[in-house]
């Protein structure tokens, strides 16, 4: 079954501090997989996206790796700040029974960033 | 600003009672996507069109509907409204397929009382 999990389901870091999220994924086969962020009430925003033959991707203060072999993917963000907290979403593009592209959403870690 | 509009923002009704929400897609995306957001869930597709056409399915109730029209944009019927179905409902629109990226409006938060 098509699945992605994502850990931990929430944390908590004070300014300045790094952190990493993970995700990890059971989707066969893979297309591509994306982190998003969410702010709370507000629509999702893509960060990032990664296919198969990408390791590692950089957006500003973030950066996501990919190990397909694994089926593993971390989201980094380096010197967090306030705006930071949100939910980050990780979502995997995969391929249903009939050949058409589906996305699997995970249920996001829910990231506090306090003074 | 994603360039995804939605109405209303905010709406509140009862049980029983049939709501319609709208959504305007970014210039030139083709695929409309509709997902519903209940309180400190995770997003769950609904739906997606494709040029007017259904293109995908997810958990969408049999009370549920949605269209697009000729100029592209959406509409997701309700009907027969039950607490249960007070969430943010979210419109996303990308160019055309599911993997492009998705352009998500600011939702609307959906009441029933």
């Amino acid at each position: 079954k098509n699945q992605v999990e994502q850990s931990p389901q929430s944390l908590i870091i004070l300014e300045g501090k790094n952190c990493t999220l993970q995700c990890n994924y059971t989707v066969s086969p893979f297309s591509n997989l994306r982190w998003y962020k969410q702010d709370t009430g507000r629509g999702p925003v893509s960060l990032t996206i990664m296919t198969f033959s990408e390791n590692t991707k950089s957006n500003g203060r973030y950066t996501a790796t990919l190990d397909a072999d694994t089926k593993q993917s971390s989201l980094h963000i380096t010197a967090s700040q306030l705006s930071d907290s949100a939910s980050y979403i990780c979502v995997v593009s995969a391929r249903d029974a009939g050949n058409n592209r589906k996305l699997i959403w995970g249920l996001g870690t829910s990231l506090a960033v306090n003074p | 600003d994603s360039g995804v509009t939605q109405t209303p923002k905010h709406l509140i009704t009862a049980t029983g009672q049939r709501v319609t929400l709208r959504c305007s897609p970014r210039s030139g995306d083709l695929s409309v996507y509709w997902y519903q957001q209940s309180l400190d869930q995770g997003l769950q597709f609904l739906i997606q069109y494709y040029n007017g056409e259904e293109r995908a399915k997810g958990n969408i109730l049999e009370r549920f509907s949605a269209q697009q029209f000729p100029d592209l944009h959406s509409e997701l019927n309700l009907s027969s409204l039950e607490l249960g179905d007070s969430a943010l409902y979210f419109c996303a629109s990308s160019t055309r397929q599911v993997e492009d990226t998705q352009y998500f409006g600011p939702g609307t938060r959906l009441t029933v009382l």
